[in-house]
């Protein structure tokens, strides 16, 4: 697994509030991102980090942000959240040697 | 850009006949092709990956893909499927020349093995 955890695993909250879900990693990776998993999606870019305080979007940005203070977290918000973002979120790295991308056990985001 | 393609939303197949997932990909330069497969409740893990050389790559727990260039595909094989095999099965693709890692993913195929 890469050493990778996520919290909370899962979460339920109130549409408009503020969420914060948090991806730590232990292996000192430089890239880690950010995907949504959603039925017929697959799974989709949100953003992504290529070090500390570098990041960038994905496919899916709108209504999210993200920040990078330490190596090992990185940290997605969701301003005021909306039932559309009611998902599956996963956090992952690069093993830049191999060029393989390892995942996270996922949280569980249902917006009420 | 890059895409990806899963033709099937769900494969059937009966334990102990091999199978075959899907994949057709597009991509500007250099393709670099991946399988994930997930099972319930948990992350994807990585089965394998094609970054250059022989066309026929070996993965995890029995399975193969083929990177076919001139059919834009990479199709995930298993000469004789499992009941333990069922799963969701992603493909992922990543222009080589993408500095940032960003892989694509399909949609997913869910694949049901009957006793």
């Amino acid at each position: 697994d890469a050493g990778i955890t996520q919290s909370p695993r899962h979460k339920v909250t109130e549409t408009g509030t503020p969420v914060t879900l948090r991806c730590h990693q232990t292996e000192n990776h430089r890239y880690m991102y950010w995907y949504r998993q959603d039925p017929g999606h697959g799974l989709r870019l949100i953003h992504y980090s290529y070090g500390v305080k570098d990041t960038d979007k994905g496919e899916v940005s709108d209504g999210y942000s993200v920040s990078r203070s330490k190596t090992e977290d990185f940290l997605l918000t969701l301003e005021s959240a909306t039932s559309s973002q009611t998902s599956v979120y996963f956090c992952a790295i690069t093993q830049e040697a191999r060029y393989e991308q390892y995942f996270g056990p996922g949280t569980r985001l249902t917006v009420t | 850009a890059q895409s990806v393609a899963q033709p099937e939303d769900q494969v059937n197949v009966a334990e102990g006949n091999p199978l075959t997932v899907k994949c057709t990909y597009s991509v500007s330069g250099n393709p670099y092709l991946f399988w994930y497969v997930q099972y319930p409740n948990r992350g994807l893990q990585f089965l394998l990956k094609y970054i250059t050389g022989d066309n026929l790559v070996k993965g995890s727990y029995g399975f193969e893909a083929e990177f076919n260039k001139s059919q834009t595909s990479f199709h995930l094989k298993k000469p004789s499927a499992l009941v333990s095999d069922s799963a969701l099965y992603f493909c992922a693709v990543r222009d080589g020349g993408n500095a940032g890692n960003m892989l694509t993913f399909g949609g997913g195929t869910r694949l049901m093995v009957k006793p």
